[in-house]
């Protein structure tokens, strides 16, 4: 059974503060990694993604990956009150058309 | 706009009647993907389309459940003699032909079973 796995939260940390999100997958053939943001209420957003080969930095986000102990992370710097949501990781073998298989999510709430 | 499209939003129904969701991928894209979400739970896959061909539906329950994406027009997932544990937001998220697998979410139907 292949499983991602998400601390629940609620996270919290103040205005301007690095916020540090945390995932871990089961699947050793794992090749993509994905993190979605959604909101109360609404779909899920994609928001960062990565591949096997590397990390990735947008903006103010960062995507992390340590293959060897199968662990994604996502910071978000200089956290605003509109990042406030639950991030969800998914990953999947990499291939055009298969399934994302998604974490429960981590609930971050950011404070002014 | 060019974003995936779901219609309705939001879908009552009692037990027992039927329920049919509709998916419109983004422009460009030709896989059609279908998730849900129950409550307090994370996003679950159901079934994976393209054009005239259901390809995984592996996470499909295997009765009632069934799914379509006809030559032309919407994708269509059709609930059959709905139950309360049908409750849920239903996703659904289209990705390009080709070696990338990023996935694009709609706004979601919303199934409430009365």
């Amino acid at each position: 059974q292949k499983e991602v796995e998400q601390n629940s939260g609620p996270l919290s940390v103040p205005e301007g503060a690095i916020a540090s999100l945390n995932c871990t997958y089961s699947d050793r053939g794992s090749q993509s990694f994905f993190w979605y943001r959604q909101y109360s209420g609404k779909s899920p957003e994609l928001i960062m993604f990565i591949y096997s080969n590397g990390d990735k930095e947008d903006g103010r986000f960062t995507a992390q990956l340590n293959k060897a102990s199968q662990y994604v992370s996502l910071l978000i710097r200089d956290s605003q009150p509109s990042d406030s949501a639950t991030y969800l990781c998914a990953v999947n073998d990499g291939q055009a058309g298969t399934a994302l298989i998604f974490g429960k999510g981590t609930t971050l709430s950011v404070s002014s | 706009n060019a974003g995936v499209m779901q219609n309705p939003r939001h879908l009552v129904r009692r037990r027992g009647q039927e329920a049919r969701l509709r998916c419109s991928p983004m422009k460009g894209h030709s896989h059609v993907y279908w998730y849900r979400q129950l409550p307090e739970e994370g996003l679950k896959f159901m079934v994976y389309l393209q054009k005239e061909n259901i390809i995984d539906e592996s996470g499909m329950p295997k009765e009632r459940f069934s799914a379509e994406f006809p030559k032309e027009g919407p994708s269509i997932l059709r609930i059959q003699q709905v139950v309360r544990g049908d409750s849920a937001a239903y996703f659904c998220a289209s990705s390009r032909q080709g070696a990338s697998n990023e996935q694009f979410f709609g706004p979601g139907t919303r199934l409430t079973v009365l």
